[in-house]
């Protein structure tokens, strides 16, 4: 059974850092490509940052680039998401994804922004 | 960035009804699209993938269609358990761009 298992979520002051981890079984991790989508409260779905099988390549939304960086261990099965000089609107659910086509999400990790 | 533009942002139908959601992109993306399912305090579920396909486990109930700029969701035979939010997304190229939601309630 594929299983996506976000952590490192919290409550962080503005300008401050997170590192959110996405635990991945199930499946051969190394194969797929991952993502990270968040979910402010009360609104849509926003798409976050993509890495590819080897990390070769990597895009984000244009409000986290040179803040937020995505990474992957596929030794550990675990996908990443530093997360710096975070912003009041960065406060949302963030969850990890599956492969381009977004097959299969975690339950997400709640990150909140406020002082 | 490629928008997707998805009609209507909310719709009410009947046990049983037959319902259509549809989502627009800003230019040509072949047939790279997503739909998904959430239920409130839920992660999002994958129903569709490059448009048309059923991924694996979601009833035959829910059907995609199109390709290029105008694709469809539609759901028949409508129960309670369907009334959700509904997104598209399209994986064409970054950023991978969801619509606005569409939040379908069942009589």
């Amino acid at each position: 059974e594929v299983q996506l298992v976000e952590s490192g979520g919290g409550l962080v002051q503005p300008g401050g850092s997170l590192r959110l981890s996405c635990a991945a079984s199930g499946f051969t991790f190394s194969s797929y490509s991952m993502n990270w989508v968040r979910q402010a409260p009360g609104k849509g779905l926003e798409w976050v940052s993509y890495i590819s099988t080897g990390s070769g390549n990597i895009y984000y939304t244009d409000s986290v680039k040179g803040r937020f960086t995505i990474s992957r261990d596929n030794a550990r099965n675990s996908l990443y998401l530093q997360m710096n000089s975070l912003r009041a609107e960065d406060t949302a659910v963030y969850y990890c994804a599956r492969r381009s086509g977004h097959d299969y999400w975690g339950q997400g990790t709640l990150v909140t922004v406020s002082s | 960035d490629i928008q997707m533009t998805q009609s209507p942002s909310s719709l009410s139908a009947s046990v049983g009804d037959r319902v259509t959601i549809t989502c627009r992109a800003s230019q040509g993306i072949s047939n790279d699209v997503a739909w998904f399912q959430q239920k409130p305090g839920k992660a999002p579920k994958s129903l569709i993938y490059a448009a048309s396909s059923l991924q694996s486990g979601v009833p035959s109930k829910f059907s995609g269609s199109g390709s290029g700029t105008d694709f469809t969701l539609t759901i028949s035979s409508l129960q309670p358990e369907d009334s959700a939010t509904y997104y598209c997304q399209q994986y064409n190229s970054s950023p991978y761009t969801f619509g606005q939601g569409t939040k379908l309630e069942t009589k």
